[in-house]
């Protein structure tokens, strides 16, 4: 079945700078991938749409300018949190569907634990 | 907002049947039911769908009522493994996003 590889797994960074999580898809190209974020013991919540070769769009309260989103290829999208504060500390995930696949909805990476200090 | 409503916690001795339900009275025709569980930390996983007729793969059994207003997930024999947060999501299958309600944490107990 389809996989999305999600890496780092786990980041701790000092306040103010920037951390990079890639999603990628391995064995299908994803010509849409979504980005969520879990605080915890609460759901997901979508950040963003990654649309490839265009702007993202993003959910309503998400700051654009602080979670750059790019998806330069049909298999990876980045998220990049900028300047980052001990409230951006959450689980991130991504998630990608396989569109030549049946209708199996989305699969997800396995997610980034991003830790502010 | 999620089309969904589910108890947010359940209980279940281990090996017995785990029947996990799930309203969603405002489905539309092309929407289907989705399940999907996160195990602590991991991203979501995959378990089954529907539109109309019920279900049946090597994970568990989704149950739909006449009338598509709810669902029922049933894991037949529930290990410890199975402890998660289950989510039922109403999907229109082709485009979109999935939207995630606060879903049902099933702890299995031995």
């Amino acid at each position: 079945g389809a996989v999305v590889s999600q890496h780092p797994s786990r980041v701790i960074c000092k306040s103010g700078t920037s951390v990079k999580i890639e999603c990628r898809s391995l064995d299908f190209q994803a010509t849409t991938m979504f980005w969520y974020r879990q605080f915890p013991k609460q759901s997901l919540m979508l950040m963003a749409t990654s649309n490839e070769g265009s702007k993202a769009t993003y959910e309503q309260g998400v700051e654009k300018d602080k979670f750059l989103i790019n998806h330069a290829s049909l298999t990876l999208s980045t998220l990049t949190v900028t300047s980052a504060h001990p409230e951006d500390s959450s689980f991130y995930i991504c998630s990608a569907r396989d569109p030549l696949g049946s209708v199996y909805g989305y699969t997800f990476g396995s997610g980034t634990r991003l830790t502010v200090v | 907002d999620a089309k969904t409503t589910q108890p947010p916690s359940m209980d279940c001795a281990e090996g017995r049947a785990a029947n996990l339900p799930c309203n969603h009275s405002t489905i539309s025709g092309n929407e289907y039911v989705y399940w999907y569980r996160q195990i602590h930390s991991q991203g979501p996983q995959y378990i089954i769908h529907g539109l109309k007729n019920n279900e049946t793969n090597e994970m568990a059994s989704l149950i739909i009522t006449e009338d598509r207003k709810s669902s029922t997930l049933i894991l037949p024999h529930a290990t410890l493994r199975d402890t998660a947060v289950y989510y039922c999501i109403v999907f229109g299958g082709s485009q979109g996003n999935l939207i995630f309600g606060k879903g049902t944490k099933l702890s299995v107990k031995p």
